[in-house]
């Protein structure tokens, strides 16, 4: 199956700061990527979609102030998280998604990323 | 709007049989997943659904009816190693998960 990354695996940073967390297909073009957050115990909440080459569409209830998603190229997205607070502290999934294909599994998802907010 | 539901905890034993549930409500339907999560991890893909019916892989299976917005993950011969979450997630254009179903199994 195609293959995503994310780096870093996990990061802790100083309230205040911003963190940027990348994620890459690596075996295929991703003309479509999603983020997803997820708080302990709880399921993962869809934040953001970004199509190659255009603005994300944000969520419901997530400030696209804060939470600035970059998708330049076929096999690259960013999140960088502004202003990063204690509340923010989470784990940050993405997920990539091909063109061109119907299979069940067009949707391949990251190992995540670990922010925690000091 | 978007609902799907599950519950959110269950317990089974070492070797019996398990059933977990969803039921969904979402404006547009492209396929059901479930998804396996152990604490800490990313999910990973256990099953796919689009047609009404049963899909057996292995120890597990996976059932959908359309008509009623229903669902169920089936685990038998239950292990140790299968204590974890279980995501229910529909996809209409994106992929929204459940709150997703914590198993616990007892030896």
């Amino acid at each position: 199956g195609a293959v995503v990354s994310q780096h870093p695996s996990w990061v802790i940073c100083k309230s205040g700061t911003s963190v940027k967390i990348e994620c890459r297909s690596l075996d295929f073009q991703a003309t479509t990527m999603f983020w997803y957050r997820q708080f302990p115990k709880q399921s993962l909440m869809l934040m953001a979609t970004s199509n190659e080459g255009s603005k994300a569409t944000y969520e419901q209830g997530v400030e696209k102030d804060k939470f600035l998603i970059n998708h330049a190229s076929l096999t690259l997205s960013t999140l960088t998280v502004t202003s990063a607070h204690p509340e923010d502290s989470s784990f940050y999934i993405c997920s990539a998604r091909g063109s061109g294909t119907h299979a069940y599994n067009e949707q391949f998802f990251g190992p995540g990323t670990r922010l925690t907010v000091l | 709007g978007q609902n799907i539901d599950q519950p959110t905890e269950m317990t089974a034993t070492e070797g019996a049989i398990v059933q977990i549930n969803c039921t969904y409500q979402t404006s547009g339907f492209n396929g059901l997943f479930w998804y396996q999560q152990h604490a800490g991890e990313a999910p990973t893909f256990l099953s796919y659904n689009v047609l009404d019916g049963l899909e057996e892989k292995g120890r597990f299976s996976s059932f959908l009816s359309r008509s009623k917005g229903y669902s169920y993950l089936l685990l038998k011969e239950l292990q140790m190693k299968d204590s974890a979450s279980y995501l229910c997630a529909v996809r209409d254009d994106k992929i929204i998960f459940g709150k997703g179903t914590r198993l616990h199994i007892l030896p």
